[in-house]
């Protein structure tokens, strides 16, 4: 099956900072997410962005489909961005229709 | 609903007990996903609904495990003769289906085995 890799593994940050999230994946792919797993277990929808670029506040997030990765990018982060960043794919070429998730990048912001 | 909800929030259950989990999907969402998260660890895919198909089973660990969906309404995962390896936090996430659609997650149960 299809592989997700993400990078780094753990990240602390100072309050204020910026920072690049990575994910790879092994194949092409229909659907690509991007999730933040809170510190009480909910998972937050972030971005659907199989391909191309999208921003919603401090937060933006690049697909290179052709390139197989995508990258999340958090910006003037603040101690509320703390939790799990997940990465999750469809695998286009798998005949379902399953989201295989990234181990996630564990974010720690401190003041 | 307004969103995917799952109950119990929390069920405690000793071990060799089957449990039943459910899952509301989000009104209109015709495909609904179930996901394992133990401490610390990603999401495991258990099984997935699409509408009237048949499901794609291919995840779910052993023969103790099973998944009922009648049509495109609630959902529920049960497991037989629970071990303490079952104890995790039990994810559900429902879609517009079809591939290609923005999944969105519940709050998810979690199951203690003790």
């Amino acid at each position: 099956g299809i592989q997700v890799e993400q990078s780094p593994p753990d990240l602390i940050l100072q309050e204020g900072a910026n920072s690049t999230l990575r994910c790879n994946f092994s194949d092409s792919v229909n659907n690509l997410q991007w999730f933040h797993q809170n510190p009480w277990g909910q998972l937050i929808n972030l971005f659907y962005i199989p391909s191309g670029t999208k921003q919603n506040g401090r937060l933006s997030a690049t697909t290179v489909a052709t390139e197989r990765y995508s990258l999340l990018y958090i910006s003037s982060s603040q101690t509320t961005d703390s939790g799990v960043y997940f990465c999750a794919v469809e695998d286009s070429g798998a005949g379902s229709y399953q989201l295989t998730f990234g181990k996630g990048t564990k974010l720690s912001v401190i003041p | 609903g307004a969103g995917v909800s799952q109950s119990p929030s929390n069920k405690v259950t000793e071990k060799g007990k089957d449990v039943e989990l459910r899952c509301d999907p989000i009104s209109g969402h015709t495909a609904l996903y179930w996901y394992r998260q133990r401490l610390g660890q990603g999401l495991e895919f258990l099984i997935y609904f699409q509408g009237n198909s048949a499901p794609d089973k291919s995840g779910l660990p052993s023969d103790r495990f099973s998944a009922e969906r009648t049509g495109e309404s609630v959902s529920t995962l049960t497991i037989q003769r629970t071990q303490q390896e079952d104890s995790a936090v039990y994810l559900c996430a429902s879609s517009l289906g079809g591939g290609a659609a923005e999944a969105f997650f519940g709050q998810g149960t979690r199951l203690t085995v003790v």
